[in-house]
């Protein structure tokens, strides 16, 4: 069973750009999570979906949107980038068995290493 | 709300010692806790989850943790160390699903480092 997989790997934007990020899920899976990695904040969660709707938000600025597809595949998109979005964005997927976060496992992709210039 | 401590930066150990991980926790509600580990370039793995079943879990790669409802704890712990196990360890805390606020929380991560 092929795992998470989020594209690009790495990406290199200048501030006041916008970027793309995209997230496959584990086949089946339909809830799916963003997080932001940093050296400064940690790990901390941007938002969640489930069929195709957000059910839950971390506290992040509205530059930080996503969207879920009907295939399950979801995409995040940080617009007017700042110095400060640098950072490791993670994406996870889980078996739905209830309202996030589930008391199940969180499959994580790799990652998308975004540094902003 | 919640948060969650984890109580060392880095922590080493050698090679076949015991590895203890701690991390304190805060919870308004009865919290689900797990432990994930991540290699560098990775992404997160589970190593083991709390869910309000037996206080003793045990988890993958000969990990466990002990619940500790009275000292709010969730130590990570194993026997013996191997020089595989060096990576970053986080210590999540999430909330019920009625719960609007905080819904996972990590804490800022362990690294363990293992000595020849």
């Amino acid at each position: 069973k092929a795992g998470v997989t989020q594209t690009p790997r790495y990406l290199i934007k200048t501030r006041g750009q916008q970027v793309t990020l995209s997230c496959s899920p584990i086949s089946g899976h339909r809830s799916v999570s963003w997080y932001q990695q940093t050296p400064g904040q940690g790990l901390q969660f941007l938002f969640e979906y489930f069929s195709e709707t957000q059910r839950n938000k971390g506290n992040f600025p509205g530059r930080f949107s996503g969207r879920q597809f009907s295939n399950s595949r979801s995409e995040m998109n940080v617009s007017t980038l700042e110095l400060g979005d640098s950072a490791l964005y993670l994406c996870a997927s889980s078996s739905d068995r209830g309202q996030f976060p589930n008391t199940g496992e969180l499959f994580f992709g790799e990652g998308s290493r975004l540094t902003v210039l | 709300a919640q948060s969650v401590t984890q109580l060392d930066s880095h922590v080493s150990v050698s090679e076949g010692t015991p590895v203890l991980l701690r991390c304190n926790y805060s919870s308004s509600y009865s919290p689900s806790l797990f432990w994930y580990v991540q290699h560098p370039n990775k992404g997160l793995q589970l190593l083991l989850k709390y869910t309000s079943a037996a206080t003793l879990v045990k988890g993958i790669n000969g990990f466990e943790a002990e619940f500790k409802k009275s000292e709010t704890s969730f130590h990570l712990t194993k026997p013996s160390a191997h020089m595989s196990d060096a990576a970053e360890y986080f210590c999540v805390v999430s909330a019920p699903p009625r719960n609007r606020d905080d819904k996972i929380i990590f804490g800022k991560g362990t690294r363990l480092h293992i000595l020849p």
